[in-house]
């Protein structure tokens, strides 16, 4: 079964460190990765994508995600955190080419940023 | 801002009640997705309308209902409630490109009491 594990549930850095959340996928099929953020009483904003060609992705608010196939995994970095980056963070896979839409999305359980001043 | 209007921000009902949660997609989107968003859970999708048609649909109960109109806005109705119903019911639409990327609203927080 398709299925999408981020094993943190939450993670606190401090102000100005890396950041590194973790995402791995189950899919038969070539996926179609993504990850969303999701601020406090607010919906979800699509941070970045991954559909087909160069492993690492450029998103917004200096977010970076790097494909890995063989490990299953699509990995959310930021090189120096901001107290802003405070959120839930999910990951999600969909489907590639259904029915000429991407069909729903698989999202993770989220994992919880905390940034400490 | 998404773009994405959901109505209303907010709703306490009863267990045995109906209510009816209204979205508005982006403009020019034809694609709705209904999501529900509860702690044990998590996000989970329900159903997806495409230019009025139901195009997939997930874990959706059968006291739960949708419909997408000639306007493209869509209802999302639930009936019978029950106190497990309690949850976040977020609408996304979906660009025009089918590209996967999901706007989504700010959601409906419905407290069933």
């Amino acid at each position: 079964a398709q299925s999408v594990t981020q094993p943190d549930i939450h993670i606190t850095v401090s102000e100005g460190a890396s950041l590194e959340l973790r995402c791995n996928y189950s899919y038969g099929a070539t996926p179609y990765l993504f990850w969303y953020v999701q601020s406090p009483g607010q919906g979800l904003q699509l941070l970045l994508k991954y559909f087909s060609g160069d492993t690492l992705v450029q998103g917004i608010k200096g977010f970076e995600a790097e494909f890995k196939r063989s490990q299953s995994s699509f990995n959310l970095r930021k090189p120096s955190v901001h107290w802003s980056d405070a959120a839930e963070y999910f990951c999600a896979v969909g489907a590639a080419g259904y029915g000429g839409s991407q069909g729903n999305l698989i999202f993770g359980k989220g994992t919880k940023l905390s940034v400490k001043p | 801002d998404s773009g994405v209007t959901q109505t209303p921000k907010h709703l306490i009902t009863a267990t045995g009640q109906r209510v009816t949660l209204r979205c508005s997609p982006r403009s020019g989107d034809l694609s709705v997705y209904w999501y529900q968003q509860s702690l044990d859970q998590g996000l989970q999708f329900l159903i997806q309308y495409y230019n009025g048609e139901e195009r997939a649909k997930g874990n959706i109960l059968e006291r739960f209902s949708a419909q997408q109109f000639p306007d493209l806005h869509s209802e999302l109705n639930l009936s019978s409630l029950e106190l497990g119903d309690s949850a976040l019911y977020f609408c996304a639409s979906e660009s025009v490109a089918n590209t996967g990327e999901l706007f989504f609203g700010e959601g409906s927080r419905l407290t069933v009491l």
